[in-house]
């Protein structure tokens, strides 16, 4: 089946502007992340989305950084007032979480490059 | 808090060899899971092995296997007969027993297999 999806591939835009990226999990995933790869912090959770619960939201690092989930399954990450630090690629991932619990397998997209000039 | 180290941030290996690759980890949580993730230049995270902490058998797959030494914190990757397509970064993982929980990676080790 299709794995996780993300647009845009790459996304150029100038300092101030809004940016929208949105993220497709796999079909039947509950869980899903959001993270950002950037050249000086790494790999940085930003949020998860799990169900119907609200979203934990410990890892935006301002409040022009949101996310929703729409119906549990498509997610839009959205960047508001860019700034220069806020390039990165930014990664979601989806997991179907067991009924057992235990850490369910992370499918990762293959993220969004946003450049912010 | 849990943290994830990588103390090689590059590693070059021959086509055919083998080579292994270091992290360490620290956590005051006795349940977890453990990760090595490759990230390719397509930028895709695929993930290559997993480790539960209550296991005390090393996890294989293929060519690939972890040594997890639970009271030293480490969870190193040994791939055997390195191949070109090995060539990518490596990321070291963690996770609290909670498919809740969100992935802590390591910085990464960048890993050349040369011809």
């Amino acid at each position: 089946g299709a794995g996780v999806s993300q647009s845009p591939s790459n996304k150029v835009t100038e300092k101030g502007k809004d940016v929208e990226l949105r993220c497709d999990p796999i079909s039947g995933h509950t869980a899903l992340y959001w993270y950002r790869q950037s050249l000086g912090q790494g790999l940085e959770f930003l949020i998860y989305f799990q169900g119907n619960s609200a979203p934990d939201k410990s890892g935006l690092p301002s409040d022009r950084f949101s996310a929703e989930r729409t119906g549990g399954s498509v997610s839009t990450l959205t960047i508001q007032r860019t700034q220069q630090e806020d390039s990165a690629v930014y990664l979601c991932a989806s997991s179907l979480r067991g009924a057992s619990g235990g850490a369910g397998e992370q499918f990762f997209g293959p993220g969004t490059r946003l450049t912010v000039l | 808090a849990q943290t994830v180290t990588q103390s090689q941030p590059e590693m070059s290996v021959q086509e055919a060899e083998t080579v292994t690759l270091s992290c360490t980890y620290d956590t005051s949580e006795n349940n977890y899971y453990l990760f090595w993730y490759k990230q390719p230049p397509s930028r895709q995270m695929i993930l290559v092995i997993r480790q539960e902490a209550y296991k005390q058998q090393n996890a294989t797959e293929n060519r690939f296997s972890v040594n997890f030494q639970k009271a030293a914190k480490s969870f190193s990757l040994k791939i055997s007969d390195s191949q070109l397509g090995d060539t990518a970064m490596y990321f070291c993982a963690f996770i609290h027993n909670n498919a809740g929980n969100m992935l802590t990676f390591g910085g990464g080790t960048r890993l050349m297999v040369k011809p």
